[in-house]
């Protein structure tokens, strides 16, 4: 079944306590992209990657590390995470180009105490 | 700068026809997306407009005017499962970035 894969599904963790959320696709896609979404702001995005060992800011790159290493995953770091890094994350991977839909993983709801 | 607008919530009633409005200013434009998001799910690619006019895919239909910087998505025949938010998104570069607007709760009632 084609599909983007999130680890963890949830994640309560404390201020400045370093943490990966793990990100992989089976489509064999190009693209890769992280989002958060909160209340009344939507979906906004962190990072992208073109490629393997390329990687590009989005919106919200602050806080936020990636790497891409291998064509189907994408991790996520947050380095030192602080409650403002609260959100709901997601995971997407598309076909190069500009004419594709992204398909997005599940999610992962990450809480910082 | 990225703005896209659409209204927060709508409200229909099952069997009718709801029109969801999206209006975008962006530096650049190489397609608008639409996107049904159920509470709690990711994300599901529902249409892909980048010439004006109307595309139609079963219940749903979405359409663009550049021009004029808008576009809506039109849901006929509503269910209750088509109760979710839909997401307007903007590419704005070469396929890389993907602006999303805050989303638009409907809610159909029977």
């Amino acid at each position: 079944e084609a599909q983007v894969t999130q680890n963890p599904r949830y994640l309560i963790t404390v201020t400045g306590k370093k943490l990966t959320v793990t990100c992989s696709q089976n489509m064999n896609h190009e693209y890769m992209s992280w989002y958060r979404q909160d209340p009344g702001l939507g979906l906004r995005q962190i990072y992208y990657s073109m490629n393997v060992e390329v990687t590009d800011k989005g919106d919200v790159p602050e806080g936020y590390k990636v790497s891409r290493k291998e064509k189907r995953n994408f991790p996520l770091i947050l380095e030192s995470p602080s409650p403002n890094q609260t959100s709901l994350y997601f995971c997407a991977s598309k076909e190069a180009g500009w004419t594709y839909e992204q398909y997005f993983g599940p999610g992962t709801r990450l809480t910082v105490t | 700068g990225q703005n896209i607008d659409q209204p927060t919530e709508m409200t229909a009633t099952e069997g009718a026809i709801v029109q969801i409005n999206c209006t975008y200013q962006t530096s650049g434009f190489n397609g608008l997306f639409w996107y049904q998001q159920h509470a709690g799910e990711a994300p599901t690619f529902l249409s892909y407009n980048v010439l004006d006019g109307l595309e139609e895919k079963g219940r749903f239909s979405s359409f663009l005017s550049r021009s004029k910087g808008y576009s809506y998505l039109l849901l006929k025949e509503l269910q209750m499962k088509d109760s979710a938010s839909y997401l307007c998104a903007v590419d704005d570069g070469a396929g890389n970035m993907l602006t999303f607007g805050g989303g638009t709760r409907l809610m159909v009632k029977p």
